[in-house]
């Protein structure tokens, strides 16, 4: 399993746009990458998944670079409900006896009016 | 709303008490997953199902027991626990696919006394 690192924090305000940068210099050729966001006394939620380049849905981007080292997560505009702990993670389920999805430590983003 | 039940959402037991917690989902999910999660970290894996049978354990203490009754139920069992255990736990499902992403439920908040 392929170790991620990301900022413990960031701050932006309501309106930006939010990129959160995630690190995974090991990451194997059938990994994925995944982001998860949690917000207080809930359990996490699927974000976004991609393998490379970029990704799109509803509510963020992911931006994967060619040597797949790293990833970012773009979300646009953000309000103050963004306001969570985004996890990367990277990982591939291929092997079903090793279903193990090990979250990192995660970023606490805070938005602010 | 999230598609995974747990209940009860809090619980509050004595080291002598035996008490269970339960997870229920109706997706179709043939993975399914305990995490433990203390405050401000990020949620720490316990144990998977997979079509109904323990394929990890992440070396949990053996008062916490896990059970899988059938496809759409979790359960797990505690005995004798240690007021460290206090935490929220989270139950999660998955497709048992190839990077398919966890559901997770809003868990249950645990305070042992």
């Amino acid at each position: 399993l392929a170790k991620t690192t990301q900022p413990i924090s960031m701050d932006s305000y309501e309106g930006q746009e939010v990129n959160i940068t995630c690190s995974h210099n090991n990451i194997a050729t059938n990994d994925y990458i995944t982001w998860y966001q949690q917000f207080p006394s809930q359990g996490p939620r699927f974000i976004i998944q991609g393998y490379k380049t970029k990704v799109t849905n509803e509510v963020a981007s992911l931006f994967i670079p060619a040597d797949r080292k790293s990833s970012t997560l773009s979300l646009p505009r953000v309000s103050l409900s963004d306001t969570a702990v985004y996890y990367c993670l990277v990982g591939d389920r291929s092997d079903s006896s090793a279903s193990k999805i090990i979250f990192g430590s995660g970023t606490r983003l805070s938005i602010r009016p | 709303d999230t598609e995974v039940t747990q209940t009860p959402k809090h619980l509050v037991m004595g080291m002598t008490n035996k008490k269970s917690l339960k997870c229920e989902q109706h997706m179709g999910h043939r993975a399914m997953y305990w995490y433990k999660q203390k405050a401000k970290k990020p949620p720490e894996l316990m144990f998977v199902y997979s079509y109904e049978k323990l394929s990890i354990n992440e070396s949990v203490p053996s008062r916490f027991s896990p059970e899988c009754p059938n496809s759409s139920l979790l359960n797990l069992h505690l005995h004798a626990l240690q007021p460290e255990d206090s935490a929220l736990y989270l139950c999660a499902s998955s497709q048992e696919t190839r990077y398919s992403p966890l559901h997770f439920g809003n868990g249950t908040r645990l305070t042992v006394t």
